[in-house]
């Protein structure tokens, strides 16, 4: 099966600064990723999502890039606000199956 | 607009004692999922229904039941529930033309006392 692993665990930045989070996968027949963010005691909410015929995806401050050859994706967030502070994780899928791999989990922190 | 409700938020239950958590959704979407969540990790697939196909994961406890009566409600049944099983119960849907994009609820916090 799929395995995603998730760097780093926490992390913390400034306001303003970037944050990027990277993902594994294993399964070379994965070809969606999602990212999720999910604040405390909230339901996980899609912020943004890759589809393997694509290398990078945008949407306003938040991107996603996809390198299928190294199998890994990352999050990039530019100009972090405190509001951006919450555990985000990555997944993994494919075309056919419905589940969804999660990767561990990043507690980002934007210091005010 | 709500499109994935589930009730209720917070349930409390005695060790043992069977709970019913309850899901559902104005989406129309073919496929529902329950995930349960524990503090700091990610979530984990119990089960999903495509439709009316019940699709269990392999590690999920025989503890854990679900049920579908129609297309927009989805339960998850504990038949006795020990402490390890308090967690956040999420439940998630998606299209079958896109399965891979889910939809969660805000969750069942669940304490067994």
């Amino acid at each position: 099966g799929e395995n995603v692993e998730q760097h780093p665990s926490t992390l913390s930045v400034q306001e303003g600064d970037s944050a990027v989070i990277k993902c594994t996968y294993s399964d070379s027949a994965s070809n969606y990723f999602p990212w999720y963010k999910q604040e405390l005691g909230k339901r996980p909410q899609l912020i943004i999502d890759i589809r393997s015929n694509v290398g990078e995806k945008k949407d306003q401050r938040i991107a996603v890039t996809l390198n299928k050859t190294a199998k890994h994706f990352s999050l990039h967030i530019t100009e972090t606000q405190p509001e951006d502070s919450a555990v985000y994780f990555c997944a993994a899928s494919k075309t056919g199956a419905n589940n969804l791999f999660f990767g561990t989990g990043t507690r980002l922190t934007v210091i005010p | 607009d709500a499109m994935v409700i589930q009730n209720p938020r917070y349930q409390v239950t005695q060790f043992g004692k069977p709970v019913t958590l309850s899901c559902s959704q104005t989406l129309n979407h073919n496929v529902m999922y329950w995930y349960q969540q524990k503090s700091s990790q990610a979530p984990k697939l119990l089960f999903h229904y495509y439709d009316k196909d019940f699709n269990n994961e392999a590690d999920t406890p025989d503890n854990f039941q679900s049920r579908r009566p129609n297309t927009s409600f989805c339960f998850l049944d504990i038949r006795s529930p020990g402490l390890g099983d308090a967690a956040m119960y999420l439940c998630a849907t998606s299209i079958h033309s896109r399965p891979d994009t889910q939809y969660f609820g805000p969750g069942t916090r669940l304490t067994v006392l």
